[in-house]
């Protein structure tokens, strides 16, 4: 059965420190994987996705994830956090027929 | 400008009484979903169209119903027979079903209180 889990349930970092959040999926067959951000009481918004190709893949506001295939991850990564990108965030893999799977989402808080 | 728009933001109802959640999408997409979000649990699927006229039960459909008469409206209505629908409530949209590199795009949300 297709899965995803998401191990950290809260991260904070400082400000201009790197982040990365991790992202483990389940799925038999090609995985198309996706990042998305909630800020609170928001929908989400798509920051990056990856279909094929390049295994890092870049995103919006800054990020970027690594898909690999050995380790079953895709995980989320940016160099310099800034305070506005304390948020939740949800991993998700698309699967070939009728759902998209997320993850349980990280919560990151941005100390200053 | 395209989107997915969600009505109303916050809704307030008293215990026993049917609700009805709006959402409208002017992307021209085939399929549409609602999810209902919880905190820690992040999102699971209630019910999704395909096409107009034709809607599948997700993993939580149990006293929710919905109605895809027109390819860009899907509301979802919250029937007395949900037991605890106070929840965070998210309509989505994708252009094609059944294509894994769709990708899926989100209204607002409307938080659904019951009192």
């Amino acid at each position: 059965a297709q899965s995803v889990t998401q191990p950290d349930i809260h991260i904070t970092v400082s400000e201009g420190a790197s982040l990365e959040l991790r992202c483990n999926y389940s799925y038999g067959a090609t995985p198309y994987l996706f990042w998305y951000v909630q800020s609170p009481g928001q929908g989400l918004q798509l920051l990056l996705k990856y279909f094929s190709g390049d295994t890092l893949v870049q995103g919006i506001k800054g990020f970027e994830a690594e898909f690999k295939r050995s380790q079953s991850s895709f995980n989320l990564r940016k160099p310099s956090v800034h305070w506005s990108d304390a948020a939740e965030y949800f991993c998700a893999v698309g699967a070939s027929g009728n759902q998209f799977y997320f993850g349980t989402g990280t919560s990151l808080t941005v100390i200053p | 400008d395209g989107g997915i728009t969600q009505s109303p933001k916050y809704l307030f109802r008293k215990e026993g009484q049917n609700v009805t959640l709006s959402c409208e999408q002017n992307l021209n997409h085939d399929a549409m979903y609602w999810y209902r979000q919880d905190p820690g649990q992040g999102l699971r699927l209630i019910y999704y169209s395909q096409i107009v006229n034709d809607f599948q039960k997700g993993d939580i459909a149990e006293g929710y119903s919905v109605s895809r008469e027109k390819k860009e409206s899907f509301p979802l209505t919250v029937t007395s027979a949900q037991k605890n629908p106070t929840a965070f409530y998210l309509c989505a949209s994708r252009r094609r079903q059944g294509v894994g590199t769709d990708t899926q795009y989100f209204g607002p949300g409307t938080r659904l209180t019951v009192l």
